[in-house]
């Protein structure tokens, strides 16, 4: 089992749609979540951190953590075109330093 | 802030050749870390140094060397250059291990022949 997993896609949604990327982890110590977006050719950008179960809300971002089902989410509410990128998953494994990936989910949104 | 600097931006290599590659970050951040991305791998760890003066091997550090010059800059090795080693290199920086989110530079495209 991966240690953080993603549907890799692609994710297709209509401009003004809300997008819902979904991310498990097996580690069940992890207590740290990061999403970042990565456009094509372009390096990691780090969007949200949550740390706690719940919502945590920027701007049109949601994160969702839900720490019993391992499962962390993030929601992004009308959806631009400009927001078609690969989304990358992230918490710390093995209660080490790792910063462990998944290997992202592409998001399309289309006009 | 320019945030986390790399140079080169792209490099093409021979068999057995070496090169470094360099990072710089200026946000006064403890920690620094070297990942390669490969398609369908996603991001691997390869050396980080949790601060100045500390690394620590990640999950493919073989083939590879670093050093933490100082609290501004990491570079990464590669002795002998290998086809396998052709990939994109993202160097990163955070304030401490095991917390917060790690701010990555703009990438290395290396390939090696």
């Amino acid at each position: 089992q991966k240690e953080v997993e993603q549907n890799s896609g692609p994710l297709s949604v209509p401009e003004g749609a809300i997008a819902s990327l979904n991310c498990t982890y097996s580690d069940r110590v992890s207590q740290s979540f990061f999403w970042y977006r990565q456009y094509s050719g372009k390096s990691p950008e780090l969007i949200m951190s949550i740390y706690s179960n719940g919502d945590k809300e920027d701007g049109r971002f949601t994160a969702q953590l839900n720490k019993a089902s391992q499962y962390v989410s993030l929601l992004i509410r009308d959806s631009q075109p400009s927001d078609s990128a690969t989304y990358l998953c992230a918490t710390f494994t093995g209660g080490g330093n790792k910063l462990t990936f998944g290997t992202g989910t592409q998001l399309k949104v289309e006009l | 802030n320019a945030g986390v600097t790399q140079t080169p931006k792209f490099q093409v290599l021979k068999t057995g050749q070496s090169m470094t590659l360099q990072c710089a970050q200026d946000m006064n951040h403890n920690s620094m870390y070297w990942y390669r991305q490969d398609p369908g791998m996603g991001l691997r760890l390869i050396y980080y140094s949790a601060s100045e003066g500390t690394t620590d091997k990640g999950e493919v550090p073989n083939g590879y060397n670093v050093s933490r010059l100082n609290k501004r800059e990491f570079s990464l090795r590669l002795e002998s250059a290998a086809p396998s080693q052709t990939s994109v290199y993202f160097c990163a920086s955070s304030e401490a291990t095991k917390t917060g989110g790690q701010y990555f530079g703009p990438g290395t495209r290396l390939t090696v022949t």
